[in-house]
C-alpha cells in the first residue's frame, strides 16, 4: 500500500516564528512531490512542487526533499495568522496518481 | 485565483433528481480530472481524462457519469444520488497527465 504520511496536528506556532509541516512517504518510485494549502471550505491551492533533493525556496516558503530518507517537509517563515489552513502533502510516481496524505491543520496565534 | 472555474458552486439536490457539475480551464491543459473530497478527508480521485477521452475510472459509481465536450470542459453528470454522496467535487487539470495538478473552486454538492 503506498502512502502519505502526515501528523494531523493541529500544529500551534506563535505569529512570526518558523512553521514545519512534515510528510513521509512509503512508495520508493515517488519521483514528485507537492504541498497544497486548503483554508476551510475551499479548494486546495498548489503552494510548492519538488523533485530533486534539497531545498527549494518561494519566498517565505522553503520545501525540502530527503529521498534517501523519504521524507518532505515545508517551512513556512515569518508564519502569519492568514497561514492557518490545513496543508496537504502529496506524492506522484509521474502518473496521473497523486497520493494524498490526510493533511497537518496549522494555527497561527496572533 | 485559479484557473480552472466550476459551477455551480453549490448545489442540493432530491436522490431522484440529475444534475450536472461544470467545469472549464482556459490554459491549455490536457489532461482535467474529477475529484471527490469528504470533511477532514484528503482529495480521492475519481475520474481522468487525457486529451479529451476518459482515461481512468477509480471504481466509480455509474450514478457519476463524466463527460469531455472538449479541450476545456469538464462535465460531471449526476443521477440518482445518495446522501453520503454529498461532498465537496473538485475538478483538476494539469497541462499533461502526471504534470502538476490544479484545482478549481470546487462545488459543494448535498444530497437530501
Amino acid at each position: 500500500q503506498k502512502e502519505v504520511e502526515q501528523n494531523s496536528g493541529p500544529l500551534s506556532v506563535p505569529e512570526g516564528a518558523i512553521a514545519s509541516l512534515n510528510c513521509t512517504y512509503s512508495d520508493r518510485v515517488s519521483q514528485s512531490f507537492f504541498w497544497y494549502r486548503q483554508y476551510s471550505g475551499k479548494s486546495p491551492e498548489l503552494i510548492m512542487s519538488i523533485y530533486s533533493n534539497g531545498d527549494k525556496e518561494d519566498g517565505r516558503f522553503t520545501a525540502q526533499l530527503n529521498k534517501a530518507s523519504q521524507y518532505v517537509s515545508l517551512l513556512i517563515r515569518d508564519s502569519q495568522p492568514s497561514d492557518s489552513a490545513t496543508y496537504l502533502c502529496a506524492a506522484s510516481s509521474g502518473t496521473y496518481k497523486y497520493i494524498f496524505g490526510t493533511g497537518t491543520r496549522l494555527k497561527v496565534l496572533a | 485565483d485559479t484557473e480552472v472555474t466550476q459551477t455551480p458552486k453549490h448545489l442540493v439536490m432530491g436522490m431522484t433528481n440529475k444534475k450536472s457539475l461544470k467545469c472549464e480551464q482556459h490554459m491549455g491543459h490536457r489532461a482535467m480530472y474529477w475529484y471527490k473530497q469528504k470533511a477532514k478527508k484528503p482529495p480521492e480521485l475519481m475520474f481522468v481524462y487525457s486529451y479529451e477521452k476518459l482515461s481512468i475510472n477509480e471504481s466509480v459509481p455509474s450514478r457519476f457519469s463524466p463527460e469531455c465536450p472538449n479541450s476545456s470542459l469538464l462535465n460531471l453528470h449526476l443521477h440518482a444520488l445518495q446522501p453520503e454522496d454529498s461532498a465537496l467535487y473538485l475538478c483538476a487539470s494539469s497541462h499533461l497527465l502526471g504534470n502538476t495538478i490544479y484545482f478549481g473552486e470546487g462545488s459543494w454538492l448535498t444530497v437530501v
